[in-house]
C-alpha cells in the first residue's frame, strides 16, 4: 500500500509569490494534518482537515489557506510569501478525526529567495 | 514559552548504552506520541499513548498524566538509532497539536 505522498518534493519561489502543495493521505484515511518545520526545530502544527472541514488550526497568519477534495487529497496555500516561509511543509493523514496515529509524508521543502 | 519541553536536546551515546530521553508538557491531552525523524525529514510515528506504557522491539515509551511527563527508552542502542525524536502532544481542547524540539540522538559504533 502506497503511504501519505507529497508533491513537489523540493520547490524554490521568490518573495511574494504564491506556493501551491499537495498531499494524498493513505487509502482509507480520512484526515490531513499540515505542519511547517522551519530548518532546526520541531514541527509547528498549520492545520487539521477531516471529512473536507476544518478541524483544528494552529498560529498562523491567514496568507496559509488549505482544502480537502471529496478524495481526500488536500492542499496547502501560501500566498505572499516571505523569507521566513522557507522550511520543509509536512503532511500526515489519519483514520479518523483524533486518537489515532498519524502517518506522514516525506514532505515538501520550499525555499523562498 | 513551549508546550512541550525536551531534555537533553543532544545525545551521543557508545552502542549497546540505554538511553532515555524526557518529555515534558503543560497542556491538558488527549495522546501523546512519540516521533523519529531521519535526516532528510522523513518522519516515522514510534508511539502514540495515553496512559501507561507500550513496548516495540528494543524501544519502550512511558507516560504519567499526573506529572505530564514521559520517556522514551532505547535499550541496547544501535548506530541505526541515530535520528532526531520528537515528543508532540494533541491538546484535549480546540484539537492543536503541540511538538517538542527534538532530541538529536547519536550512536557511534
Amino acid at each position: 500500500d502506497a503511504g501519505v505522498t507529497q508533491s513537489p518534493t523540493h520547490l524554490i519561489k521568490t518573495r511574494g509569490q504564491q506556493v501551491t502543495l499537495r498531499c494524498s493521505p493513505i487509502s482509507g484515511h480520512k484526515s490531513v494534518s499540515w505542519y511547517q518545520q522551519v530548518l532546526g526545530q520541531g514541527p509547528q502544527f498549520i492545520f487539521q482537515y477531516y471529512e473536507k472541514e476544518e478541524r483544528g488550526r494552529g498560529n498562523f497568519p491567514d496568507r496559509f489557506s488549505a482544502r480537502q477534495f471529496p478524495n481526500y487529497s488536500s492542499e496547502l496555500n501560501v500566498n505572499a510569501l516571505l523569507l521566513g516561509d522557507s522550511a520543509l511543509y509536512l503532511c500526515a493523514s489519519m483514520t479518523g478525526a483524533t486518537y489515532n496515529e498519524q502517518f506522514f509524508g516525506p514532505g515538501t521543502r520550499l525555499t523562498v529567495l | 514559552k513551549n508546550e512541550v519541553e525536551q531534555s537533553p536536546q543532544n545525545l551521543t551515546a557508545q552502542e549497546g548504552e540505554f538511553i532515555t530521553i524526557n518529555c515534558s508538557y503543560s497542556v491538558g491531552i488527549s495522546a501523546l506520541h512519540w516521533l523519529q525523524q531521519h535526516p532528510g525529514g522523513g518522519i516515522v510515528s514510534l508511539f502514540m499513548l495515553s496512559s501507561g506504557k507500550k513496548k516495540h522491539g528494543r524501544l519502550i515509551a512511558t507516560i504519567n498524566i499526573q506529572e505530564k511527563h514521559s520517556s522514551l527508552h532505547i535499550t541496547a542502542s544501535h548506530p541505526r538509532d541515530s535520528a532526531v525524536y520528537i515528543c508532540a502532544v494533541r491538546s484535549n481542547t480546540g484539537n492543536q497539536f503541540y511538538f517538542g524540539t527534538g532530541t538529536s540522538l547519536t550512536v557511534i559504533p
